[in-house]
């Protein structure tokens, strides 16, 4: 089945360590995005990428780095510049950066300790 | 500057009525999606319709239709006879240009039975 995996599904980590979570997709996408939900509120941009070896900073970049060496992965990179990283990360993807909806994965919350 | 704005934290609509959610939106574009997303208690995010800025005609999908008003820079949703599994957040969220796409805060849907 085609879809976006991302893991780990839970992770905790305790304060200042850097964290890396998986995003894997394998419907042949060009465009991947990372977002940031906090509880009750609406998502907000890291990053997103419109192609490999290209990505561009959102609205919420700061403490975060990706990296896009292959089409299928786009993994984020919580570090410990981010000061307040407790939070639920959805990571998605589309056919191209301007045509279709987004296609989400399922999520990864991250607990910082 | 909140390029998407929905005005409505929580909303309540009785069991097989009508209810529209509103979006406002902010983009010096001429060409941009505008899309509706649902997102259960469970996390997941579930596409629900899309409007491009150029369709004249509002987009509909079974029971979900979007009030497309470009001049006043609306895109509401409505939804048709309302169901209890209709109770989730939705999101309004809309794709730039140059592929950057931004959510709104959400709306909380609560179905009264």
């Amino acid at each position: 089945d085609g879809g976006i995996t991302q893991s780990p599904k839970y992770l905790f980590r305790k304060e200042g360590q850097n964290v890396t979570l998986s995003c894997e997709q394998n419907l042949n996408h060009d465009a991947m995005y990372w977002y940031r939900q906090d509880p009750g509120q609406g998502l907000r941009l890291i990053y997103y990428s419109q192609i490999v070896n290209d990505f561009q900073k959102g609205d919420i970049a700061e403490g975060y780095s990706v990296s896009r060496e292959k089409k299928e992965s786009f993994p984020l990179t919580v570090t410990s510049a981010q000061k307040n990283p407790t939070a639920f990360y959805l990571c998605a993807s589309r056919w191209r950066a301007n045509t279709g909806e987004l296609f989400f994965g399922e999520g990864s919350r991250l607990t910082v300790l | 500057a909140q390029k998407i704005t929905q005005t409505q934290p929580g909303m309540f609509v009785q069991e097989k009525e009508a209810v529209t959610l509103d979006c406002t939106y902010d983009t010096s574009d001429q060409s941009y999606g505008l899309f509706w997303y649902k997102q259960p208690s469970s996390g997941e995010m579930i596409f629900l319709i899309y409007q491009g800025s150029y369709d004249e005609q509002n987009a509909t999908e079974g029971r979900y239709s979007l009030n497309f008003q470009k001049a006043r820079k609306s895109a509401n949703l409505v939804i048709s006879a309302s169901q209890l599994g209709d109770s989730a957040m939705y999101f309004c969220a809309m794709r730039e240009q140059a592929g950057k796409s931004t959510f709104g805060d959400g709306t909380t849907l609560t179905v009264k039975p």
